[in-house]
């Protein structure tokens, strides 16, 4: 159990295109997900908090009208880069969780490699 | 503020050698949880264990155990008799109920096992 799925695993834009990640718990419901980037040889940086019907919570320094997140459903969030640049090429993760405690454990999603041109 | 430090950024091992990854955490909160991921090439990350800060028992799984440690604030890993298939990135992290269900993550080890 506990599987997270990321639509795509790796896109190419031009740049100033907006780009759909998708992110879904296939097997049970997420209250919580969350967004992640990491750049190569790094660890992974918190974009945002996202909770099911509700507006998501960014890290500072995330633009919020650049990475614009929807949690519509239980199972479904989604990230759209907006008018990306090629600084924003990077890999993206999403994690989901049961509930809101400390204690959940947070289930990973394989990643989307997003290269902008 | 939450912390949590692999001092260990590369480890390089021969096959079938023990492998310990070191992971050190600081946080004010009495309730916390430790975890431990791993990253394949693939880049998907991979649970590996969870453990609450009550429960101080290491944990045996396989050729994997854990060492909780709250005196020294450490939670290592070790990988006994390693396989190539070993090879990955291994992140620590930590929760504590004052931030909710964030997760902070040390910096990673980047561990190859060479035949």
């Amino acid at each position: 159990g506990a599987v997270v799925s990321q639509h795509p695993s790796w896109v190419i834009c031009k740049s100033g295109t907006s780009v759909k990640i998708e992110c879904r718990s296939l097997d049970f419901q997420a209250t919580t997900m969350f967004w992640y980037r990491q750049f190569p040889k790094q660890s992974l940086m918190l974009m945002a908090t996202s909770n099911e019907g509700s507006k998501a919570t960014y890290e500072q320094g995330v633009e919020k009208d650049k990475f614009l997140i929807n949690h519509a459903s239980l199972t479904l969030s989604t990230l759209t880069v907006t008018s990306a640049h090629p600084e924003d090429s990077s890999f993206y993760i999403c994690s989901a969780t049961h509930g809101r405690v400390s204690a959940d454990t947070q289930y990973f999603g394989p990643g989307t490699r997003l290269t902008v041109l | 503020a939450q912390k949590v430090t692999q001092a260990q950024t590369e480890i390089s091992v021969v096959e079938k050698e023990d492998v310990t990854l070191d992971c050190v955490y600081e946080t004010r909160d009495t309730t916390y949880y430790l975890f431990w991921y791993k990253q394949p090439p693939s880049g998907e990350l991979v649970f590996l264990i969870r453990r609450n800060s009550f429960d101080e028992q290491n944990e045996i799984s396989g050729r994997y155990s854990w060492n909780f440690q709250k005196s020294t604030s450490s939670f290592n890993f070790t990988i006994t008799a390693s396989q190539v298939v070993d090879s990955a990135v291994y992140f620590c992290a930590l929760s504590s109920n004052n931030a909710g269900n964030m997760l902070t993550f040390g910096g990673g080890t980047r561990l190859m096992v060479k035949p």
